[in-house]
């Protein structure tokens, strides 16, 4: 059974530092998401990761993978408040299945 | 507007009355899933749709339903609802997964079961 392992679960950080949140998955992937949502809303799709070595980036985030150690990190620069919200990481395994981590919850303070 | 539209948005039940949850996209996309979200569990997915008539289960599918007879809709049913199945539940679309196609979802949907 694939496990999916964000750490931390919470984080609670000051504007203008940076951070990094991990993404461990149990077995062969070959695609990984990042998503995040807004307390009381949807889904917002923020990365695709297809391949090992991949890095994408999208303002002051930045999503890497390493499918060898089955790693894969959300890095954020220089933290703004808008940030704030709960991320996601989630897994494509066997078929077209989807499994997702707990998710962080990242609360940037002034 | 590309969307995905789920209906209702709250829906509050009792033990055992059969429901259904609709879900509707317009952007022609082949693969279309739902999941529940619980607290502390993140989401999970309950089934998903590769195409018109084709499902599959995903990792929690007891006591759900799914078809999908057109490409744009795909119902999830509850034909007997039971208070562990309270929980907020999305829809979401792609073009298909097996490129860098991202997913598209719902709002959601609160579901109460007393």
């Amino acid at each position: 059974e694939l496990k999916v392992e964000q750490n931390p679960l919470f984080l609670s950080m000051q504007e203008g530092k940076n951070y990094t949140i991990y993404c461990n998955y149990s077995t062969t992937s070959d695609r990984l998401y990042w998503y995040r949502q807004d307390p009381g809303k949807s889904l917002e799709s923020l990365f695709v990761l297809l391949s090992n070595g991949a890095v994408k980036q999208e303002g002051r985030l930045m999503a890497s993978l390493d499918t060898k150690a089955r790693l894969s990190t959300l890095h954020i620069t220089a933290a703004v408040h808008d940030l704030s919200a709960t991320y996601f990481c989630a897994v494509k395994t066997s078929g077209s299945r989807l499994t997702f981590g707990e998710g962080t919850q990242l609360t940037v303070n002034p | 507007e590309a969307q995905v539209t789920q209906n209702p948005r709250y829906l509050i039940t009792v033990t055992g009355k059969k429901l259904t949850v609709t879900c509707s996209q317009n952007m022609n996309h082949e693969y279309m899933s739902w999941y529940r979200q619980d607290p502390g569990l993140g989401l999970r997915q309950i089934y998903y749709s590769m195409n018109v008539e084709v499902t599959d289960k995903g990792d929690v599918p007891e006591g759900y339903k799914v078809s999908r007879k057109e490409k744009r809709n795909f119902p999830l049913i509850l034909e007997s609802p039971s208070p562990n199945q309270t929980s907020l539940y999305f829809c979401a679309s792609s073009l298909s997964v097996q490129g860098n196609e991202k997913l598209f979802f719902g709002s959601g949907t609160q579901l109460s079961v007393l």
